[in-house]
């Protein structure tokens, strides 16, 4: 039960794209299509921005998409907002158990 | 509106046990699978338990497999977590999070669970 990889960091500008990756094993993210993305804002609970690899819960910008390509999954966030600036975790199904990666913090200079 | 409200968190000693509730409202809290996460401090997210939504079946994180328990009372609304031989690695926020296959829609606000002597 190893944890997926993410950057420990990622920035951009205001009006930028950024992109957040996390990379597992065939055993979880290469799997299976249930790939998941969180934003959790200081001292807040997780928030469900990303489902099933590209799904978009109701409310979340279309500024967020999500995508998979064999062991990695990708997280890009299109026009950057200073208000994305928050902590990002992807996770996984894997099986009998849920994995998450290690989080990844986006600055929005 | 989905509310989780998690409850129970504490300063135990190490190899103490404490068990946390998670009361549930504003959805048909029987028909869907339940989760506990743990964030230690300063840290990422841990998935630590799941249970079906009759009970039937529960899965666990390697970490806690053997020392924690997760049930649920659907005539009242809560999910548990009875916790047991606790660790100092057990220090962290426990949130309870609605969903299967890690798709999380809906958490609490979390409870904290100090290990300390």
């Amino acid at each position: 039960q190893s944890a997926l990889t993410q950057p420990r960091s990622v920035s951009g500008s205001p009006g930028q794209s950024v992109t957040i990756s996390c990379t597992g094993t065939y055993s979880d993210v290469g799997g299976y299509n249930y790939v998941s993305w969180y934003q959790q804002l200081p001292g807040k609970a997780p928030k469900l921005m990303i489902y099933d690899v590209s799904g978009r819960p109701s409310g979340v910008p279309d500024r967020f998409s999500g995508s998979k390509s064999g062991n990695t999954a990708s997280l890009t966030i299109s026009g950057l907002q200073a208000e994305d600036e928050a902590d990002y975790y992807c996770c996984s199904y894997a099986g009998s158990f849920v994995v998450f990666g290690g989080g990844t913090k986006l600055t929005v200079l | 509106e989905v509310q989780l409200l998690e409850s129970g968190g504490d300063l135990v000693q190490p190899g103490g046990s404490l068990r946390l509730s998670c009361a549930a409202s504003g959805f048909i809290f029987s028909t869907y699978v339940m989760n506990w996460v743990r964030q230690a401090p300063g840290k990422g997210l841990e998935w630590v338990s799941g249970i079906s939504s009759n009970g039937g079946g529960t899965d666990y994180a390697d970490s806690v497999k053997g020392r924690f328990t997760i049930s649920r009372d659907n005539s009242k609304n809560t999910l548990y977590l009875q916790m047991n031989s606790l660790r100092a690695e057990d220090t962290a926020i426990y949130y309870c999070a609605k969903g299967i296959f890690g798709k999380y829609d809906s958490w609490g606000q979390g409870t904290l669970v100090t290990v300390s002597s």
